[in-house]
């Protein structure tokens, strides 16, 4: 079974705080994702990479960047957080595309 | 990217009833994915039907597609209350847009024991 985990379950951090959110997937999938979840918002891509070092932005990435240096990890990172973006985030992989979606069990960030 | 629209945004029915949701999508695509989330097990791939098949089986689930009126539906046969989660559906590009999936707001499906 593939395996998709999240650094940690939950996370409390300060305005200002640079935050990482690691992501790791054990098949060698070559698409990983980030989205945040919120009440009456959906899910909501953040950025995607389809490689190695390769990143794209998703629908709002305003706030936050990512790193791929290694095929199986994807990091999210927000250099200065901010309460607007307390939320749940989740991660993904893929094995390429036209294929269907790996979870992590996400991230719940409280910003205060 | 495209999202897909769930309807409706809820659903209550008893265990044993069927369940049925809809989704709509705007563009061109060259697969649709079911996906349901809930708290126990958090977001899990339900099926792909891709958009030269118009109808597909997994277990309790049936889906079909009718790319004509770019619609999708799911449906969820003899429901158990461990049915009980949100369910989205993600319309998928073909080219550049095939790396994206935007997921909706889904339909959240409560099934009473």
């Amino acid at each position: 079974d593939v395996k998709v985990t999240q650094s940690s379950r939950y996370l409390v951090k300060r305005t200002g705080e640079k935050v990482f959110l690691e992501c790791v997937q054990d098949m060698d999938h070559e698409n990983m994702f980030w989205y945040r979840q919120d009440p009456g918002l959906g899910l909501r891509l953040i950025y995607f990479s389809y490689d190695v070092k390769m990143k794209e932005k998703g629908d709002i990435p305003e706030g936050y960047s990512v790193s791929r240096e290694k095929k199986e990890r994807f990091s999210l990172i927000l250099e200065s957080a901010s309460t607007n973006q307390t939320s749940m985030y989740l991660c993904a992989s893929r094995l390429a595309a036209y294929n269907e979606q790996f979870f992590g069990p996400g991230t719940r960030l409280t910003v205060l | 990217s495209q999202q897909g629209e769930e309807d409706p945004q809820a659903l209550s029915i008893q265990e044993g009833e069927n369940a049925t949701m809809n989704c709509s999508y705007k563009t061109s695509i060259n697969n649709l994915q079911w996906y349901r989330q809930n708290s126990g097990r958090g977001l899990v791939h339900l099926i792909l039907i891709r958009s030269n098949e118009r109808e597909k089986h997994s277990g309790r689930l049936r889906v079909t597609l009718d790319t004509s009126k770019k619609s999708s539906s799911l449906l969820i046969t003899a429901s158990r209350a461990a049915d009980t989660a949100s369910y989205f559906c993600t319309p998928g590009g073909s080219g550049a847009g095939s790396y994206q999936l935007t997921f909706g707001k889904g339909t959240k499906l409560s099934v009473i024991p």
